[in-house]
């Protein structure tokens, strides 16, 4: 059982926007900022948003991130075929002598 | 540029223990934290500990003090997880993740090693 919430899925057509949500907690999402990662079949996955909204570089421009109070939320704009993948929110918990919180993935499908 | 590499898949009966390895290059060592996290098949991320690589302090998830060590060896640039009285629901990949603090842990994880299959089966 994930400590923060996602959902199982998401899909869209090519060149639409998907967002994925990402529920948590004061402890969590609240206290803390939030990361997103991506993950393909069979490989590491890589880390895609950073601090609520920063995009390491290499990262397209059309992948956003927001948090607002327990909630953050992952945007992908324009969507393509190669963003089929599974992403997760991740943050970091206060309470048990703090620890990495992950969310449950969300798988995302280009129609 | 900076990489982890993991040893390779392993194979182990229930109770058994094992140990898996994470090469650090490309970066200076002792600078960051390296996370160990686990993926069960079918399954999402879960957390499982980490280590300071400069003075070896390490902490690891309630679920799983007493049963994991993270140890490192300076000169290696390497990390280790132990993890003992495995049982089949410890079958998963296995990933060390390099976070970007040198003291304090964040969920701020980059590179990621390759992996490390593990699966515990009679």
């Amino acid at each position: 059982q994930s400590v923060l919430t996602q959902p199982p899925s998401a899909s869209g057509t090519p060149g639409q926007r998907v967002i994925i949500s990402c529920s948590g907690s004061s402890s969590n999402i609240g206290n803390n900022p939030v990361n997103w990662y991506q993950q393909f079949p069979g490989t590491a996955p890589k880390l895609l948003i950073f601090s609520n909204s920063e995009r390491p570089s290499g990262v397209p421009d059309r992948f956003s991130g927001s948090k607002s109070g327990t909630s953050a939320s992952l945007a992908i704009s324009g969507l393509q075929s190669e963003d089929e993948a599974d992403y997760y929110c991740a943050s970091w918990d206060d309470k048990l002598s703090g620890s990495c919180v992950f969310g449950s993935g969300t798988t995302v499908t280009v129609l | 540029q900076a990489q982890l590499l993991q040893s390779g898949a392993e194979v182990k009966k229930p109770g058994a223990s094992v140990t898996i390895s994470c090469r650090a290059s490309g970066y200076n060592f002792p600078s960051h934290i390296i996370h160990w996290v686990r993926q069960a098949p079918g399954q999402g991320l879960e957390w499982i500990g980490w280590i300071r690589t400069d003075n070896g302090r390490a902490k690891a998830s309630q679920q799983f003090q007493g049963r994991v060590t993270i140890t490192r060896d300076t000169p290696a640039t390497t990390v280790y997880m132990d993890l003992i009285s495995l049982r089949s629901e410890d079958s998963a990949v296995y990933y060390c993740a390099r976070d970007r603090d040198a003291n304090w842990p964040t969920n701020w994880f980059d590179p990621w090693g390759q992996g490390t299959l593990v699966t515990v089966s009679s």
